[in-house]
């Protein structure tokens, strides 16, 4: 049952360079969207969100669009640095559950 | 920076044996969770804590779990007899606000192997 999915398990970028992390779903009653970045030994670490109201949050770095009728979302981080390098996770809520369903992750490897 | 703590960060057991996951959640926060990732899988919710109550669990979730906050400070889960497939890695979190923000914030996980 995966309702959410990250269909590429990794990515390798040029420290600079802008990388594209995507992500589908497939329950259209999900209103609400996340990232989540995890290092090593380490739990996740919330990133940014994004309302279904919506389609583009932007913070610092970190921009999230949304396309609900793709039901698609992507993760765009400009300029990518090295300490960007981690595996993230895409997830997603529907109105009132407590639930988090989060992708596998993608890893991403920002080279210096 | 106030961050979630568990203990222990690594767990091994026996097939069968009862097993406490402890969770020290962020001082003022509401919600409490735990999830799980198996190795190479994905992070999967199993139970949600608000009120001194259970307010959300999965199917994954079942009689053999249970959490406790047994004070006002700790968080655990127990499993009660554990079974080869319950080798993972057991996130705790903890958020402030309404549940379903969705800002956990995760403690570094708590490995459990059982042979």
């Amino acid at each position: 049952d995966q309702q959410v999915k990250q269909n590429s398990p990794s990515l390798s970028v040029q420290e600079g360079r802008i990388s594209i992390l995507n992500c589908d779903y497939t329950n259209s009653m999900f209103d609400y969207f996340l990232w989540y970045k995890k290092y090593p030994a380490e739990g996740p670490t919330f990133l940014i969100s994004i309302s279904s109201i919506k389609d583009k949050n932007e913070d610092g770095r970190f921009t999230v669009f949304l396309n609900k009728s793709a039901k698609h979302l992507s993760l765009h981080i400009v300029p990518s640095q090295p300490g960007d390098s981690a595996v993230y996770f895409c997830a997603a809520s529907q109105g009132g559950s407590e639930k988090l369903v989060f992708g596998k992750g993608m890893k991403l490897t920002v080279n210096p | 920076e106030p961050e979630v703590t568990q203990t222990p960060s690594h767990q091994v057991t026996q097939m069968g044996q009862e097993v406490i996951l402890r969770c020290v959640p962020i001082s003022n926060h509401l919600y409490f969770y735990w999830y799980r990732q198996i190795l190479g899988q994905k992070v999967e919710f199993l139970v949600s804590f608000y009120n001194n109550e259970i307010s959300e669990k999965s199917e994954i979730f079942d009689d053999q779990f249970s959490v406790e906050r047994p004070d006002g400070s700790n968080f655990t889960l127990k499993i009660r007899s554990t079974k080869l497939e319950d080798s993972a890695m057991y996130f705790c979190a903890s958020s402030g606000g309404t549940g379903n923000t969705g800002e956990l914030f995760f403690g570094e996980g708590s490995r459990l192997t059982v042979l």
